[in-house]
């Protein structure tokens, strides 16, 4: 079946760094995108990755190991505007074949303190 | 900025009613998607839309769902008889393929009395 696992909460300090896990078991597998969703609005994309290692971007990274179905997302230089959900999604090659689905878990709710 | 408009941005509805949802894409792309999320719960994969036709549903999209593409540039999701456990907020999404992310609009909050 289709899994995706992350953690349900985690609170973080102002300035700090904060690491969000992820592990996967899916059919099929194009590549892991993280996603920041603040309350009462829509998902925004942060991050992909399709081949192991680690993508940098600005104050966020990711990284993916496929042989471990593992991704994180790694947080720097938090802010309290960085209070939000974290959605971890695979791209899966769907059910028929025909195209693609996103399989989203269920979201790190972190919580950024002064 | 959202890659595509949605509307109405809350929908109220009586159950049993039909609604149907909007979706404005603002530039072309390749695919697009219908998810939705329950308050408290994870986003969920309805459809997804390719070359003007279905190309995966999820369980979720019954009977009870259709999508379209009257004019060839927007998308609707209609829901023909709606149940209490489909309020919800609903996304429409595109996306350019491979390597490439989802979007997602603003969303479509529908609360089914």
């Amino acid at each position: 079946g289709q899994n995706i696992d992350q953690p349900t909460e985690m609170t973080a300090t102002e300035g700090a760094i904060v690491q969000i896990n992820c592990t996967y078991q899916t059919s099929g597998f194009n590549g892991l995108f993280w996603y920041q969703q603040h309350a009462g609005e829509a998902p925004t994309f942060l991050s992909y990755n399709v081949l192991d290692g680690l993508e940098e971007k600005g104050r966020f990274s990711s990284f993916l190991s496929r042989s471990k179905g593992y991704s994180y997302l790694l947080l720097k230089e938090l802010q309290m505007k960085d209070s939000a959900s974290y959605l971890c999604a695979v791209r899966d090659e769907g059910q028929t074949g025909q195209g693609f689905s996103f399989i989203f878990g269920k979201g790190t709710r972190l919580l950024v303190k002064p | 900025e959202p890659e595509v408009t949605q509307t109405p941005s809350h929908q109220v509805t009586q159950m049993g009613q039909e609604v149907i949802l909007r979706c404005v894409p603002i530039s072309n792309h390749l695919y697009f998607y219908w998810y939705r999320q329950i308050l408290g719960q994870k986003v969920e994969f309805l459809v997804s839309f390719y070359n003007n036709e279905i190309s995966e549903k999820s369980e979720i999209f019954d009977d009870q769902f259709s999508v379209e593409r009257p004019d060839g540039s927007n998308f609707t999701l209609k829901i023909r008889s709606t149940k209490l456990e489909d309020s919800a907020m609903y996304f429409c999404a595109p996306s350019d393929g491979f390597n490439s992310p989802l979007h997602f609009g603003n969303g479509t909050r529908l609360t089914v009395t």
